[in-house]
């Protein structure tokens, strides 16, 4: 079975500052993992996903994540926040089928001027 | 290309009526989504589909219904509406290769 959970419902930093969001996973398969981004109103747009290629893995708008299979973690990292990544973030594991992507419950960024 | 689009974007219904979100794409995908999106909650899958005229139920199903008469449309149809299925609903499609979903913008529906 594949789950995700999010710590933090709420993060909030200061512009310019380094954001890290986190990500922990379970899945009784080596999993594809996922980012998506959403901005008030919108659908979600994908930042970054990994699929067993490097585990360190580059996203748009400066966005990366590190795959850790020993931590079973996926955790969200800029170096500098812009006010423009005030948004919510989501975490979601792959399963096996079509029936596949688990998503966490997740985590809404605020970056303050 | 339009990607995912959904119809409409906002909708308030009273208890008991009915209604049916559209959803197309028009990247080709084999498999579509319906999700909705509580506070809270995150994302939960309500049913999906593999290809034209097939469907499945997802995590939360009760009380939708959803048909795929055609590969670029995916519709969800509340019979009865009740104020629990107060949400944001989204649809997403993918190939069948990639595990990449791609999402519309959301319909938003409060049932009064």
């Amino acid at each position: 079975a594949q789950s995700v959970t999010q710590l933090g419902s709420h993060v909030s930093v200061s512009e310019g500052a380094l954001v890290l969001l986190r990500c922990n996973y379970s899945s009784s398969v080596p999993p594809y993992l996922f980012w998506y981004v959403q901005y008030p109103n919108q659908g979600l747009q994908l930042l970054l996903k990994y699929t067993s290629a490097a585990t360190l893995v580059k996203g748009i708008n400066g966005f990366e994540a590190e795959f850790k299979k020993s931590e079973t973690s996926f955790h969200l990292t800029k170096p500098s926040a812009h006010m423009s990544d005030a948004a919510e973030y989501f975490c979601a594991v792959s399963g096996t089928g079509a029936n596949n992507l688990f998503f966490g419950t997740g985590t809404r960024l605020t970056v303050i001027p | 290309n339009a990607g995912v689009t959904q119809t409409p974007k906002f909708r308030v219904l009273k208890t008991g009526q009915s209604m049916t979100l559209l959803c197309a794409q028009d990247m080709n995908h084999e498999y579509m989504y319906w999700y909705r999106q509580d506070p809270g909650m995150g994302l939960r899958l309500i049913h999906y589909s593999v290809g034209e005229g097939t469907t499945a139920k997802g995590e939360v199903p009760d009380g939708y219904n959803v048909s795929r008469l055609k590969k670029q449309n995916f519709l969800l149809g509340l019979e009865s509406a009740a104020p629990s299925q107060t949400s944001v609903y989204f649809c997403a499609s993918r190939d069948r290769t990639y595990n990449e979903q791609f999402f519309g913008p959301g319909t938003r529906l409060t049932v009064l």
